[in-house]
């Protein structure tokens, strides 16, 4: 299923650093979604777009900046992170921001803040 | 708030046996149901859902019915293979399409 990509797939970065997480959808959908996987904690919903205007952010904090260009793309940019952010990072997308319309993930990116 | 608690794993069963991973929720209204599974090293991916009470969702010999009265949507298969191990996460979706996960439940199948 190549319907959501993500890369890279893992990211080491410093906590000085500055990076970007990039997902892509190819499946023609008008919402796309950032989730948060940490160990042994159920996943987070940090960001949604609709079509490319954010409708909610789960008060998720400023060194996280999401960044959606248009319906097809979404980004996560990364700075001045602490160790406790490394996580697993998943990008969803589903037809529109209403009920029962199914979301579909990316693989995610592996990150890891040292 | 909008709530899902699923049992806790890891899950180890031998190949064939038969499979129950409990899920109930509590939310406002009436969600849609989902179980999505996530195989090592991979995003999610749904495995079956269900929009209304009494619906049964069913995919790949998997089966969940959505029980309104007991706010409960469990997940069975009759007979397991080693290929089904992964991290099953039951969730509700509220009328925004937010998704709120359980914290998932590991299953190993054993051949």
């Amino acid at each position: 299923e190549t319907g959501v990509t993500q890369t890279p797939r893992h990211l080491v970065m410093g906590m000085t650093n500055k990076k970007s997480l990039k997902c892509e959808q190819h499946l023609g959908h008008n919402a796309m979604y950032w989730y948060k996987q940490s160990a042994k904690k159920p996943l987070e919903l940090m960001f949604v777009y609709s079509l490319e205007e954010r409708v909610e952010n789960n008060s998720v904090p400023s060194r996280f900046s999401p960044e959606c260009p248009n319906s097809s793309h979404l980004f996560l940019h990364l700075h001045t992170l602490q160790p406790e952010d490394s996580a697993l990072y998943l990008c969803a997308s589903s037809q529109h921001v209403t009920d029962s319309y199914e979301q579909y993930f990316g693989p995610g990116t592996r990150l890891t803040v040292t | 708030g909008d709530s899902v608690t699923q049992m806790e794993g890891p899950v180890t069963l031998s190949e064939e046996a038969f499979l129950t991973i409990n899920c109930t929720y509590t939310a406002t209204g009436y969600p849609s149901l989902f179980w999505y599974v996530q195989y090592p090293g991979e995003g999610l991916q749904l495995l079956l859902k269900a929009t209304k009470a009494d619906d049964k969702g069913s995919n790949k010999g998997f089966e969940a019915t959505y029980r309104k009265e007991t706010t409960s949507f469990h997940l069975e298969k009759g007979s397991v293979q080693v290929s089904d191990s992964a991290v099953y996460f039951c969730a509700l979706s509220d009328p925004r399409n937010k998704l709120v996960f359980g914290a998932g439940t590991i299953l190993r199948v054993k051949s």
